[in-house]
């Protein structure tokens, strides 16, 4: 299967700072990239939509002045968290898909696990 | 939207077999398989677009039935690597129509020694 990184694997920052998370497809061209969270126990919850060099699409609910996202090219997205507080801790996940959603798989990123104190 | 898992969670022997559900309320164009374990990022299993699609993958199979409203996951011989959160995705629109994964509740398997 394809390999997608994620950096950092884990954070760890005060409150009201930022923080930005890269997410690599590593061996091919991704269309799009997906940005999840997830908290413990439950199911990931897409937060947006990223497509090389247009505008990221926000999932209902989603702050896109607090979480702004760049996909600058089709092998690299990132997330920043602006302003964190506690609340934003979470398990972010993004994934990677060489097609449409319904025909292809997504290949996920290991994850960064984000801790603002 | 959300396709409904079952069981939610189930907890087996090594060799015992399970299988895990997923539906949804309306037709759809395919069904997505994912394993995810504590800790780590969800891994792809499979993926089935047809109705009365079977596939298998080693001793892990799923099937996607002929009105595409169910898919079934089968775990058969289960060993102790198979424990997991098993997700099920399937398609969904987004804000502004954009495709989008809508991944199930999952199910939590935990095969014993």
């Amino acid at each position: 299967g394809a390999v997608v990184s994620q950096h950092p694997s884990r954070v760890i920052c005060k409150s009201g700072t930022s923080v930005k998370i890269e997410c690599r497809s590593l061996d091919f061209q991704a269309t799009t990239m997906f940005w999840y969270r997830q908290f413990p126990k439950q199911s990931l919850m897409l937060m947006a939509t990223s497509n090389e060099g247009s505008k990221a699409t926000y999932e209902q609910g989603v702050e896109k002045d607090k979480f702004l996202i760049n996909h600058a090219s089709l092998t690299l997205s990132t997330l920043t968290v602006t302003s964190a507080h506690p609340e934003d801790s979470s398990f972010y996940i993004c994934s990677a898909s060489r097609g449409s959603v319904s025909s292809y798989e997504q290949y996920f990123g290991p994850g960064t696990r984000l801790t603002v104190t | 939207q959300q396709p409904v898992q079952s069981p939610q969670a189930v907890i087996l022997r090594e060799g015992e077999d399970a299988v895990i559900n997923c539906s949804s309320s309306k037709a759809l164009y395919s069904v997505h398989w994912y394993r995810q374990k504590h800790g780590e990022a969800p891994v792809f299993l499979m993926i089935l677009l047809k109705g009365g699609e079977q596939k298998g993958h080693e001793k892990i199979s799923a099937s996607f039935n002929e009105k595409k409203q169910q898919s079934s996951l089968y775990l058969t011989a289960s060993q102790l690597s198979y424990s997991g959160t098993y997700f099920c995705g399937t398609e969904g629109r987004g804000q502004g129509g954009s495709e989008k994964l809508v991944f199930g509740k999952g199910t939590k398997l935990t095969v014993n020694p």
